[in-house]
């Protein structure tokens, strides 16, 4: 049973334009929320994160929204470039009183930029 | 440069040979992963290591072991590799809990 779901396998986008990756979780547990990319080859490398307290993070070009009720997240890149072509990976975390626990992954949804 | 670092960066085995993969970090963290990926799957945690501490998840398979001799290395030992094991093994550090974790290139297992 998936706990951390990215419906989409893959999503085209235009360069320049707005790309929108979704994730959905069932876990309500689940505390921290935290996207990868991945190219080819390569192991995942963190992008961005937020936690459970905030409903919003931006780094540069990088948004990640997070909506608690609806057990929804979703990463915002604008605008989209060649390089952001990628798999990305959407994983969260249930923090249990100063343990460390693994990252749940979603499959990943593979992100195309076309020129 | 690298910070975890995994090797090899693919493994042949034979079915049922013994095989072991390694991974070292330079980040000095606590923590350390082991996942595997399957090919369009989500990577999956087999075990972690908080510090010494050894966290087994409940549905890895008996066949899959760990060792953390000291905090810069952990190595990933399949005792008898079956072809259902055949997968991108993934290493990954963090500082503590609630932190990001930093993944090495993986092992590309393949078993013949």
């Amino acid at each position: 049973d998936q706990q951390v779901k990215q419906n989409s396998p893959s999503l085209s986008v235009q360069e320049g334009r707005i790309s929108i990756l979704n994730c959905d979780y069932t876990n309500s547990m689940f505390d921290y929320f935290l996207w990868y990319k991945k190219y080819p080859a390569e192991g995942p490398t963190f992008l961005i994160s937020i936690s459970s307290i905030k409903d919003k993070n931006e780094d540069g070009r990088f948004t990640v929204f997070l909506n608690k009720s609806a057990k929804h997240l979703s990463l915002h890149i604008v605008p989209s470039q060649p390089g952001d072509s990628a798999v990305y990976f959407c994983a969260a975390s249930a923090h249990m009183g100063g343990g460390a626990d693994g990252l749940t992954f979603g499959k990943g949804t593979h992100l195309i930029i076309q020129p | 440069d690298a910070m975890v670092i995994q090797n090899p960066r693919y493994q042949v085995t034979q079915f049922g040979k013994p095989v072991t993969l390694s991974c070292s970090q330079t980040l000095n963290h606590n923590v350390m992963y082991w996942y595997q990926q399957k090919s369009s799957q989500a990577p999956k945690l087999l075990f972690h290591y908080y510090d010494k501490d050894f966290n087994n998840e409940a549905d890895t398979p008996d066949n899959f072991q760990s060792r953390r001799p000291n905090t810069s290395f952990c190595f990933l030992d399949i005792r008898s590799p079956g072809l259902g094991d055949a997968a991108m093994y993934l290493c990954a550090t963090s500082r503590a809990a609630n932190t990001e974790a930093f993944f090495g290139q993986g092992t590309r297992l393949t078993v013949v």
